[in-house]
């Protein structure tokens, strides 16, 4: 079975920094997706950026990107230019071959500070 | 907004009660998904529909069940609450035959608040 593991459960970081949020990831499955979500403080789940296990390149989506490291099984997400409205959850997910359901790790906590 | 459409927004009861919360999924979506998230706690997968039909099954109390209907929205009954079925019910909705470019993200609903005193 799948399993996310996210480390951190909370994370500080100033203004205008950039923050990396650990993931690692557990699977027997060659084909596979991960997922990065946030949630802040009002409850919504909103999609960042995704990453296939068959993509060459890391994924970036503005000032996010996922460093992707197949072989030690990490999926780290990186947040350049921290702004205040970063502050927030942010769930590491996998899905397993198909479209299938989403598991989801505990989750980082990140304060973003002025 | 995510195109996922779930009431009631907020739901207070007492123990023993029974509620049903309702999800409308993103128009094209045959899939639905229910996921439990307790106070800072991750989200728990309790089941999934696909056009219908129940696809997978997760942590899902005897308590709990849900269905979809023809028309793709979904409905979770939750019976006999408990205080500690207090939490933030989501539903998400995807495309599960999605093209080349589709990576099968689920997109939530904002959820429904539900507190059991």
């Amino acid at each position: 079975a799948q399993k996310i593991t996210q480390t951190q459960p909370g994370m500080f970081v100033q203004e205008k920094e950039a923050v990396t949020l650990d993931c690692t990831y557990d699977t027997s499955d060659q084909s596979y997706g991960l997922f990065w979500y946030k949630q802040p403080s009002s409850g919504e789940m909103i999609f960042l950026i995704y990453q296939g296990s068959y993509d060459e390149q890391n994924a970036t989506e503005g000032r996010y990107s996922l460093n992707f490291q197949k072989a030690r099984k990490s999926a780290n997400l990186v947040i350049s230019a921290s702004q205040l409205g970063d502050s927030a959850m942010y769930f590491c997910a996998m899905r397993d071959g198909g479209f299938q359901k989403l598991v989801f790790g505990t989750g980082t906590r990140l304060l973003v500070s002025p | 907004d995510s195109g996922v459409t779930q009431t009631p927004k907020h739901l207070i009861t007492a123990t023993g009660q029974r509620v049903t919360l309702r999800c409308s999924p993103r128009s094209g979506d045959l899939s639905v998904y229910w996921y439990q998230q307790s106070l800072d706690q991750g989200l728990q997968f309790l089941i999934q529909y696909y056009n219908g039909e129940e696809r997978a099954k997760g942590n899902i109390l005897e308590r709990f069940s849900a269905q979809q209907f023809p028309d793709l929205h979904s409905e979770l009954n939750l019976s006999s609450l408990e205080l500690g079925d207090s939490a933030l019910y989501f539903c998400a909705s995807s495309v599960v035959r999605g093209g080349p470019q589709s990576t099968g993200e689920l997109f939530f609903g904002e959820g429904s608040r539900l507190t059991v005193l």
